[in-house]
Order: C-alpha cells, then structure tokens, then sequence
C-alpha cells in the first residue's frame, strides 16, 4: 500500500459526460501528479501541483483540468468525454525530486 | 511524448534466470528510476540511480547508468515467478518535478 488513494476504482459513463477523478496524497506530500495510461500512449504525465499550486502540464487536453485543494487532495476534470480517453489514470504524490508514489488508479470506460 | 524506451518490449524467462532490460532516453536527466508495475495495478518504485552514478543495487537488483550512451539498464537475478510484471523506466530532467516514462517491458517468469 503506497499511502496514495484514489477513487473511484472503475467508472463507466458515456461519451460526451463529465467525471471527476479524485486522489488523496500520501501524508506529508505536497505535490501531486496526474498520469494517463492507454494502450497506446503507454504512460502520460497530465499535470503536476505542488501545494495548491500548478507546476508543470504535460499532455492534458483542453476538456481536462484538475486542482489541488488547501487540504491537499485533488481532482482531475474530464468533460466531454470521448471513446478515445478511456484509459487508467494514475494520481502519484511525492515530497521531493526522487520516488514517486503511484495510486492504484481509476479505470476509465467511455461508451 | 516518450522519453524512454525500453528494450526488449517483452521478455520471457525461466524462474531462477536472470532478466534484464534496457531504457534508452534522450535528453540530460537529473535521475532515472524503474518502477514495476503489476497488471492493472499501480506502479511501484523499484530504485533510483542520479545522474553522477554508475551503478546501484538493491537487494536481486542492480541498476546501471551510461549518460554519455544516455542508456541504462536493470538486471533482476534469480527471478521468481512474482517477479512477473511489466518494468518502466522514467527520468526526471534537472529542476523538474516530473517524470516521463518509456512504454515498458513486459516480464514474464515461468514457474
């Protein structure tokens, strides 16, 4: 158990809808990150927060957005949902430069 | 984008064998780290070796880093069948927080 959770596990919703993935970091870690793996993308850095604050963006598409609160948890945004963003997607908090620790994720099913 | 890419893209071995795998990347890092990552699961971080460093071990593992090759590679020794998992590599360049992944290789140790 790496001290990260995430929820929910599974989430099936049509194309076009909205969801919110949601990550609690381990205690103590300041900086979030969120990571989207798809067959064949392999593993995607999205967005990195570091105590409230947004840091880095990677790939992440316009119809998705996330933040970080005052208590340290975060949300990941997706709207208009479409088949192709069906994927896992990893929340990883970390306290400094070196190990990340990785969520067990949330798999996305867009129909 | 990918940074890393690993090699070969699935491995197939015999408990008790030994395994390695191979992650080139392309640009400076500050570190690289290899991560595990069990079907659908989160990933795990493994071991990290910075840039000013040739080798490292931890336990059945051992870590090599060639910077001016800009390759490094990862021998698991008398592997067991729970060693099955996929294998990531992922560098962080230097005042970065994130990290960027190689597509993986896919072990699998035969009982």
């Amino acid at each position: 158990d790496s001290g990260v959770t995430q929820t929910p596990k599974h989430l099936i919703t049509a194309t076009g809808q909205r969801v919110t993935l949601r990550c609690s970091p381990r205690s103590g870690d300041l900086s979030v990150y969120w990571y989207q793996q798809s067959l064949d993308q392999g593993l995607q850095f999205l967005i990195h927060y570091y105590n409230g604050e947004e840091r880095a963006k990677g790939n992440i598409l316009e119809r998705f957005s996330a933040q970080q609160f005052p208590d340290l948890h975060s949300e990941l945004n997706l709207s208009s949902l479409e088949l192709g963003d069906s994927a896992l997607y990893f929340c990883a908090s970390s306290v400094s430069y070196n190990e990340q620790f990785f969520g067990p994720g949330t798999r996305l099913t867009v129909l | 984008s990918q940074q890393g890419e690993e090699d070969p893209q699935a491995l197939s071995i015999q408990e008790g064998e030994n395994a390695t795998m191979n992650c080139s990347y392309k640009t400076s890092i500050n570190n690289l780290q290899w991560y595990r990552q069990n079907s659908g699961r989160g990933l795990v971080h493994l071991i990290l070796i910075r840039s000013n460093e040739r080798e490292k071990h931890s336990g059945r593992l051992r870590v090599t880093l060639d910077t001016s090759k800009k390759s490094s590679s990862l021998l698991i020794t008398a592997s067991r069948a729970a060693d099955t998992a996929s294998y990531f590599c992922a560098t962080r360049g230097a005042g970065s927080y994130q990290l960027t992944f190689g597509k993986g290789t896919k072990l699998s140790v035969i009982p």
